[in-house]
């Protein structure tokens, strides 16, 4: 069975351009995380979804930052007008069901993002 | 705020030795802790996960602990092989965080063949 799966893996940006990064969970599975992680650091939290509805996107850096999962699978994370801070590899995971205490995350291999 | 701390930063040690990573975090309010692995450039795999009415999780060569009133995990690896070599995070959810998974900012592992 296929794991977690993220296109591109590698984005060159310049400053001011809009990306989009997408994830493609692993089939049936109802949670969906997004992370941020910036170099020699771990994992940052960014949002989380439950099938399609975005339970919790506290830690969206900034309004520039948009995901969803409109379908319940597959997740875009957007990217509005980059910055050099947002330079940085994201990760996203899923988990099967949505129980908080007992799932494993499972995780993709990530876009590394850099904007010039 | 919840914040995880892992010790040390880096370590490398001889083929065959048996070590313990260390994680700490300041809200013992967790309802589960696991260890991850990252190798580099790719992302993490989840090795353990101890959920927090328990004291921990053994799988192979690998075992966790957890003591929650003071705050602290141990990963135990038994007789360390170069395959080891990656980095480890320790990550906790929390009750006060909602979904989030809180990271600590893991140990490079090295192992001497």
């Amino acid at each position: 069975g296929a794991g977690v799966s993220q296109s591109p893996r590698y984005k060159v940006a310049k400053r001011g351009q809009d990306v989009a990064l997408r994830c493609d969970p692993i089939s049936g599975h109802v949670s969906l995380f997004w992370y941020q992680q910036a170099l020699g650091q771990g994992p940052e939290f960014l949002t989380y979804f439950q099938n399609e509805a975005q339970l919790d996107k506290s830690g969206l850096p900034s309004d520039r930052f948009f995901a969803e999962r409109p379908e319940g699978s597959v997740s875009t994370l957007k990217i509005q007008r980059t910055q050099q801070e947002d330079s940085a590899v994201y990760l996203c995971a899923s988990s099967l069901g949505s129980s908080r205490t007992t799932d494993t995350q499972y995780f993709g291999p990530g876009t590394r993002l850099t904007v010039l | 705020k919840q914040e995880v701390t892992q010790i040390p930063a880096a370590l490398s040690v001889p083929e065959g030795e048996n070590l313990v990573l260390n994680c700490s975090f300041t809200d013992s309010a967790i309802y589960n802790l696991q260890w991850f692995r990252q190798d580099p450039g790719k992302g993490l795999t989840s090795l353990l996960l101890i959920q927090s009415s328990q004291r921990e999780q053994t799988s192979g060569r690998l075992n966790a602990s957890l003591d929650k009133s003071s705050g602290r995990s141990t990963l135990y690896i038994a007789a360390s092989q170069p395959g080891d070599s990656a980095t480890y995070l320790c990550a906790v959810g929390d009750y006060t965080g909602g979904f989030k998974t809180i990271f600590g900012a893991g140990t490079r592992l090295f192992v001497k063949a």
